[in-house]
């Protein structure tokens, strides 16, 4: 089983819809969760993070932790085109060694269609 | 911005020679961390620095290897290149040993192509 798992899409949503952004992890003890935005050639760029089971919103953005059920989504409210992008979710295991290490998924490639 | 810088943007090299990347990290981080991206792949950790030393290494040959320096700036060493290790290479700075909440942030990354 892959550490983090994403659907590698690609997702595509009418502007103005809702986009949800699923991802799965295997380790238990994993501490922070994050999503970060990668336009095509561009590095990775921190949209949100989580760490207590809830929701967080930011903006258009929220992001949901089930650590029962492993699970961490990102939901974005009115998709614009510029949304357009493959989202990464990465995970931040128990310091072992005070190693801050991110373990990410594939990605999923999300289109916004005008 | 983020204000983690890396050099050179773009490079090519020829199979068998070795490349010096080179990270300058957020003011106030104390750790590095290099991650290496192919193509259609999430980023994959190498390694990371705290105040100089490595402080944990991910499944990479020991032919990668770096340093960082008192003012945590950091190089990425990767000797007897070869084909599959032409990547976008990423420099991640954080301020270490900190909270759950800690925030990583990536520089623009350096891309790397072995010919």
């Amino acid at each position: 089983q892959k550490e983090v798992e994403q659907n590698s899409g690609p997702l595509s949503v009418p502007e103005g819809a809702i986009a949800s952004l699923n991802c799965t992890y295997s380790d238990r003890g994993s501490q922070s969760f994050f999503w970060y935005r990668q336009y095509s050639g561009k590095s990775p760029e921190l949209i949100m993070f989580i760490y207590s089971n809830g929701d967080k919103e930011d903006g258009r953005f929220t992001a949901q932790l089930n650590k029962a059920s492993q699970y961490v989504s990102l939901l974005i409210r009115d998709s614009q085109p510029s949304d357009s992008a493959t989202y990464l979710c990465a995970v931040k295991g128990a310091r072992r060694g005070g190693s801050e290490k991110l373990v990410f998924g594939k990605g999923t490639k999300l289109t916004v269609n005008p | 911005e983020t204000g983690v810088t890396q050099s050179p943007t773009h490079l090519i090299k020829t199979r068998g020679q070795q490349v010096t990347l080179r990270c300058s990290s957020q003011s106030g981080h104390n750790t590095v961390s290099w991650y290496q991206q192919a193509l259609g792949q999430g980023p994959q950790f190498i390694f990371q620095y705290y105040r100089e030393e490595e402080n944990g290494r991910g499944n990479f040959p020991p032919r990668f290897s770096g340093l960082q320096f008192p003012n945590y700036s950091s190089e990425l060493n990767v000797n007897a290149l070869e084909l599959d290790d032409s990547a976008l290479y990423l420099c991640a700075s954080s301020f270490g040993q900190a909270r759950s909440g800690n925030t990583i942030y990536f520089g623009e990354g350096s891309w790397l192509t072995v010919v």
